[in-house]
C-alpha cells in the first residue's frame, strides 16, 4: 500500500538553525498538509498546500515557517531560526482529494526534530 | 468550529467489541466524520470516515445518529495492537480547502 514517507526520522540542531524536513506524499495525491505534535500534547494544524500555494495556515505557522514543493514528488517545512519551542513531532499527511469532499489525510511517521 | 467530545480513556478486554463514543452536536449538514488513531508516537492512522450511513471496512464500523449528533466507532475484535489513542474528527474549512481539528482523543487499552 503507498504510504508517505518522512526524513529524516529524528533532527537534532541548535537554537537559531534552519532545518529542512522533507516529506514524499502518495504520487497521485494533490494536497498536502504539515502538523506538529508537541510531547504530550494534541496534533496541531499548520498548514495545508495546494496546487502550488497555502491555502491555510494557522496561528503556529508564522514567518519562520515556509513550505515548498520543488519537485512533482517532494513537499518541504523549513524552519528559518529554531527556537526551543519547536520542539515537536512533525507529520506531513497527503490527500487525493480536498478532505471535505470525503478523501481522507494519509499522515507520514514524523519527523522528530529536537532543539538544543 | 465544530468540535468533538470523547471520553478521555477505555478499556477492552482482548477479543472483544470496543465502542468508542463520539459527540458532535454542532456538526454541519455536509461534513465528514473522521475517524484516526496514533499508536504510540507514529503518526495518525486513518480509520474510516462517514457522512449519513453507516459504514464498515477492514479496520471497524462506524455508526452514526440519525441526527448526525454523535457517532461511534467499533472495533469488532479488538486486539493489544489496537491499544492507541482514538481521534474523532471534524474538519475546518476556511474556504479553500479542508483540514482535520484533532482533539484529545480516547486513549484506548486493550488488556489481556
Amino acid at each position: 500500500e503507498p504510504e508517505v514517507t518522512q526524513t529524516p526520522s529524528h533532527q537534532v540542531t541548535q537554537m537559531g538553525q534552519e532545518v529542512i524536513l522533507r516529506c514524499v506524499p502518495i504520487s497521485n495525491h494533490l494536497y498536502f498538509y504539515w502538523y506538529r505534535q508537541i510531547l504530550g500534547q494534541k496534533v496541531e494544524f499548520l498548514v495545508s498546500f495546494y496546487n502550488n500555494e497555502i491555502s491555510e495556515k494557522s496561528e503556529i505557522f508564522d514567518d519562520q515557517f515556509s513550505v515548498e514543493r520543488p519537485d512533482g514528488s517532494n513537499f518541504t517545512l523549513k524552519i528559518r531560526s529554531t527556537k526551543l519551542e519547536d520542539s515537536a513531532m512533525y507529520f506531513c499527511a497527503s490527500s487525493e482529494q480536498d478532505i471535505y469532499n470525503g478523501s481522507p489525510l494519509h499522515f507520514g511517521n514524523g519527523t522528530r526534530l529536537t532543539v538544543t | 468550529d465544530a468540535k468533538t467530545t470523547q471520553p478521555p480513556s477505555m478499556d477492552c478486554a482482548e477479543g472483544r467489541a470496543a465502542n468508542l463514543p463520539c459527540n458532535h452536536s454542532t456538526i454541519s449538514g455536509n461534513e465528514y466524520v473522521y475517524w484516526y488513531r496514533q499508536i504510540h508516537s507514529q503518526g495518525p492512522q486513518y480509520i474510516i470516515h462517514g457522512l449519513k450511513n453507516n459504514e464498515t471496512n477492514e479496520m471497524a464500523s462506524l455508526i452514526i445518529t440519525e441526527d448526525r449528533k454523535s457517532s461511534t466507532l467499533i472495533l469488532p475484535h479488538a486486539t493489544l495492537r489496537d491499544t492507541a489513542v482514538y481521534y474523532c474528527n471534524l474538519l475546518y474549512y476556511g474556504g479553500s480547502q479542508g483540514n482535520l481539528i484533532f482533539g484529545k482523543g480516547t486513549k484506548l487499552s486493550v488488556k489481556p
